[in-house]
């Protein structure tokens, strides 16, 4: 079966650094997204990662390992307006987005 | 603003009646998705239409249904109303299949059950 798995909540200090992992298993494999969502709030498009390595944009960095079905988000000097919820998503063979159940993250003072 | 259209933004309804949420999907982009988020859960995919055509199909319950217009805006039929169907419904958009298929997500609609 296709499936994604994150953790269910996270919390990290104002000023620090936080890694968000993903693990993936789907019928075929056609990239991974990280979205980030506000409370109440749509999803917005973070990054996109079809091959192995690092990706860095600002202040967040997405890693993929294909061999491992394994991606992480990393996110740096947290901002409070970071505390938001991150979904990570694959896509298959058929282009279909799988998404996981996403990962709370709060940011504390 | 993702160029992705929704109405209405809020929806209050009482139990067993009907109603339809609408999507206007950024110009140029063929697909449309539509996902339903109860509170504090995550997205789960009901349906997608691609150039006017049901192309895959999620946990989408009977009740609901959903078509794809010859100017591509769609709308989400939500008929029997239950409680539980309160929540927010994302419609999303994207340009094509067969390439990188960044999701672009509309504002939403919150559909209150009572």
């Amino acid at each position: 079966g296709q499936n994604i798995d994150q953790p269910t909540e996270m919390t990290a200090t104002e000023g620090a650094i936080v890694q968000i992992n993903c693990t993936y298993q789907t019928s075929g494999f056609n990239g991974l997204f990280w979205y980030q969502q506000h409370a109440g709030e749509a999803p917005t498009f973070l990054s996109y990662n079809v091959l192995d390595g690092l990706e860095e944009k600002g202040r967040f960095s997405s890693f993929l390992s294909r061999s491992k079905g394994y991606s992480y988000l990393l996110l740096k000097e947290l901002q409070m307006k970071d505390s938001a919820s991150y979904l990570c998503a694959s896509s298959d063979s058929n282009y279909q987005l799988i998404w996981g159940a996403g990962t709370k993250l709060i940011i504390k003072p | 603003d993702s160029g992705v259209t929704q109405t209405p933004k809020h929806l209050i309804t009482a139990t067993g009646q009907r109603v339809t949420l609408r999507c206007s999907p950024r110009s140029g982009d063929l697909s449309v998705y539509w996902y339903q988020q109860s509170l504090d859960q995550g997205l789960q995919f009901l349906i997608q239409y691609y150039n006017g055509e049901e192309r895959a199909k999620g946990n989408i319950l009977e009740r609901f249904s959903a078509q794809q217009f010859p100017d591509l805006h769609s709308e989400l039929n939500l008929s029997s109303l239950e409680l539980g169907d309160s929540a927010l419904y994302f419609c999303a958009s994207s340009v094509d299949l067969e390439i990188y298929n960044e999701q672009f997500f509309g504002p939403g609609t919150r559909l209150t059950v009572l």
